[in-house]
């Protein structure tokens, strides 16, 4: 089954323990991308890449690292929570850059006490 | 800067009705506009309009988009509870990365 995947799919995290959340495709899509999803503010990108290698800040790029090793996987990394990153996290993955849709994980809830 | 307006924020309305979520945009360069429907998890594509297919329905979905005054609609026809949904509208913006600006939302909740 063609799918967007994400581990673990709740975690609750004191300031400063550094976490990973994985995310992980297997459509061979290049384009990748991270969201944010907050009451009253929506959806907002953090990061992208559009392919191996190939990393870029989105919208809202402070407190989180990316990496892109391979094409399946694009892991979300935090280097220091703190609790103004307690939100929903979700994975998209799209064929390529451009005028195809993105395909979304089933989201990461995290809490940073 | 650009920016994804969508109204009304909440909806409720009986089975059966008829609804018309809107959505209207302000970006640099546009490329598409995309709908997608979030129940409690992730959301799922529902279309994308382009300037090259500004119409698109899938049974009592459908969907237009008017470039020219910039704004799309999602229309519902006889809708079912299961129709009960935050319904997104999202464009890509002016980076290169086609991150997608998303509009806050309608939160449809359709009642028996």
């Amino acid at each position: 089954e063609a799918q967007v995947t994400q581990n673990p799919r709740y975690l609750i995290t004191v300031t400063g323990k550094k976490l990973t959340v994985t995310c992980s495709q297997n459509m061979n899509h290049e384009y990748m991308s991270w969201y944010r999803q907050d009451p009253g503010l929506g959806l907002r990108q953090i990061y992208y890449s559009m392919n191996v290698e190939v990393t870029d800040k989105g919208d809202v790029p402070e407190g989180y690292k990316v990496s892109r090793k391979e094409k399946r996987n694009f892991p979300l990394i935090l280097e220091s929570p703190s609790p103004n990153q307690t939100s929903l996290y979700f994975c998209a993955s799209s064929l390529r850059q451009g005028l195809y849709e993105q395909y979304f994980g089933p989201g990461t809830r995290l809490t940073v006490t | 800067e650009d920016k994804v307006v969508q109204s009304p924020l909440s909806l409720v309305v009986h089975e059966g009705d008829t609804v018309t979520l809107n959505c209207s945009y302000e970006v640099t360069n546009f490329r598409s506009l995309l709908w997608y429907k979030q129940e409690k998890k992730a959301p799922t594509f529902l279309f994308m309009l382009t300037s090259s297919g500004i119409e698109k329905k899938s049974g009592r979905l459908s969907s237009i988009l008017d470039k020219k005054e910039l704004f799309s609609i999602l229309n519902i026809t006889a809708t079912q509870t299961g129709d009960s949904a935050i319904y997104l509208c999202a464009v890509p913006g002016r980076n290169s990365g086609y991150a997608l600006n998303f509009g806050k939302g309608t939160s449809l909740l359709v009642t028996p």
